[in-house]
């Protein structure tokens, strides 16, 4: 099993939708969360950190969810310049914070 | 002003040859890392250096060998390719104890093995 699972979509969604993506995580012991961002053939760029309360950042709301190892993101009246793939990642040993990623979720919003 | 930055851009090269990646940054972060993205688009951590030091090192071929000249410089050298090693590596940099500030990304080294 991989330690981050993620539906790899992909999602076509209608311009002014809101979409959320699911994340699971299979250790318990992980420390932080995050959601990156990465374009076709582009590196991937840091979205938002996910807290355990919960966070928002403009259109985007991220959940974290401790007891089920969930992690989840919300987007809101998406804009075709949100057409991605977003990467759900999570850091279990905070000694050497090396980041785990899941395979990704394929996001196209359609005009 | 690049930040994290990936020399060369695309490396085409034949079965068997040895070949480096080169990786540099001007964040004044204190930890680097190298990275590969499969062909289906997984991101997996190969080593990571703290102050030049090793502090991860997955299960990768021997024929993969990182070198950390200083803290702002992180190269991949691999002997005798072979096809699997096609993929896109990415370095990366951060500060240790602020991951929440994120990674920042070189923009990539396509690798392909013919």
């Amino acid at each position: 099993r991989k330690e981050v699972e993620q539906d790899p979509g992909p999602f076509n969604v209608p311009e002014g939708a809101t979409v959320a993506f699911n994340c699971t995580y299979s250790n318990s012991a992980s420390q932080s969360f995050f959601w990156y961002r990465q374009d076709c053939r582009k590196e991937p760029k840091l979205l938002m950190s996910v807290y355990s309360s919960g966070n928002e950042d403009g259109r985007f709301t991220a959940q974290l969810n401790r007891a089920s190892q969930y992690i989840s993101l919300l987007i809101r009246d998406s804009k075709l310049s949100d057409s991605a793939t977003y990467l759900c990642v999570v850091i279990s040993n905070f000694g050497n914070e090396k980041l785990t990623f899941g395979t990704g979720t394929r996001l196209t919003i359609i005009p | 002003d690049t930040a994290v930055s990936q020399t060369p851009k695309y490396l085409v090269t034949q079965m068997g040859n040895d070949k480096s990646i080169k990786c540099e940054q001007n964040l004044g972060h204190d930890t680097m890392y190298w990275y590969k993205q499969d062909s289906k688009k997984f991101l997996k951590i190969m080593f990571s250096y703290n102050n030049k030091e090793l502090i991860i090192n997955e299960t990768v071929p021997n024929r993969f060998s990182p070198k950390s000249p200083d803290k702002a410089h992180l190269n991949l050298h691999i002997n005798s390719l072979e096809l699997g090693d096609s993929a896109v590596y990415f370095c990366a940099s951060s500060q240790l104890g602020r991951a929440n500030y994120g990674y920042t990304f070189g923009s990539g080294t396509r690798l392909t093995v013919v």
